[in-house]
């Protein structure tokens, strides 16, 4: 139990494009989801916290209107990352924490590597 | 916000042996939880441990949430425990803080 699906599990766009990564919580429902982002050689760093249902919580530093968070259900949160560019190439994980059961801990997803050309 | 340090920043091991990585955190937490990030960036749970000892198979894992630190043990490695291993803390409902990990190569 307790897994988290991540689509597409990579993507290679042109600059200038937007992709979509979606984050689902297959076998349970989960209110808040979390997103993270990983460089090479470097550890995960949080991006924007998404509560369904509501506006997400975007970390210092993170562009929210570059980076769009949608939670529309208890088992599916979406990133859009907007006009993409090299530098936003990186590794994007998601994160989810069952409504039911322990409450702190966490599933993540397998990631997203999307590399912007 | 909450510091996770981990150590050793890498490990090389023979086949065989054992090893503890020790992570240390700055402030009181409710989830801890310790990863293997695979050679796919896959982060594999291995434990979820605010305190106390777990064991699974040849990983195990002692909190010791009074004095803010956990520890990981890992016996008799094997080349596929290869890899980066994480530490992550978080307080209630919130998201996790993931130290800079510990790399770890075993060669047989």
């Amino acid at each position: 139990g307790a897994v988290v699906s991540q689509h597409p599990s990579w993507v290679i766009c042109k600059s200038g494009t937007s992709v979509k990564i979606e984050c689902r919580s297959l076998d349970f429902q989960a209110t808040t989801m979390f997103w993270y982002r990983q460089f090479p050689k470097q550890s995960l760093m949080l991006m924007a916290t998404s509560n369904e249902g509501s506006k997400a919580t975007y970390e210092q530093g993170v562009e929210k209107d570059k980076f769009l968070i949608n939670h529309a259900s208890l088992t599916l949160s979406t990133l859009t990352v907007t006009s993409a560019h090299p530098e936003d190439s990186s590794f994007y994980i998601c994160s989810a924490r069952p409504v039911a059961g322990s409450y702190n801990e966490q599933f993540f997803g397998p990631g997203t590597r999307l590399t912007v050309l | 916000g909450i510091q996770v340090e981990q150590s050793p920043p890498d490990l090389i091991l023979q086949e065989g042996a054992n090893s503890t990585l020790r992570c240390n955190f700055s402030d009181s937490v409710n989830n801890l939880q310790w990863f293997h990030q695979n050679p796919w960036g896959q982060l594999i749970n291995l434990f979820y441990i605010p305190s106390g000892t777990k064991q699974n198979g040849r990983l195990s894992a002692t909190t010791v949430a009074t004095e803010r630190y956990s520890l990981l043990y890992i016996s008799s490695s094997q080349t596929t425990d290869s890899g980066v291993y994480f530490c992550a803390v978080g307080q209630a409902g919130t998201a996790l803080i993931f130290g800079k990990g510990t790399t770890l190569s075993v060669s047989s």
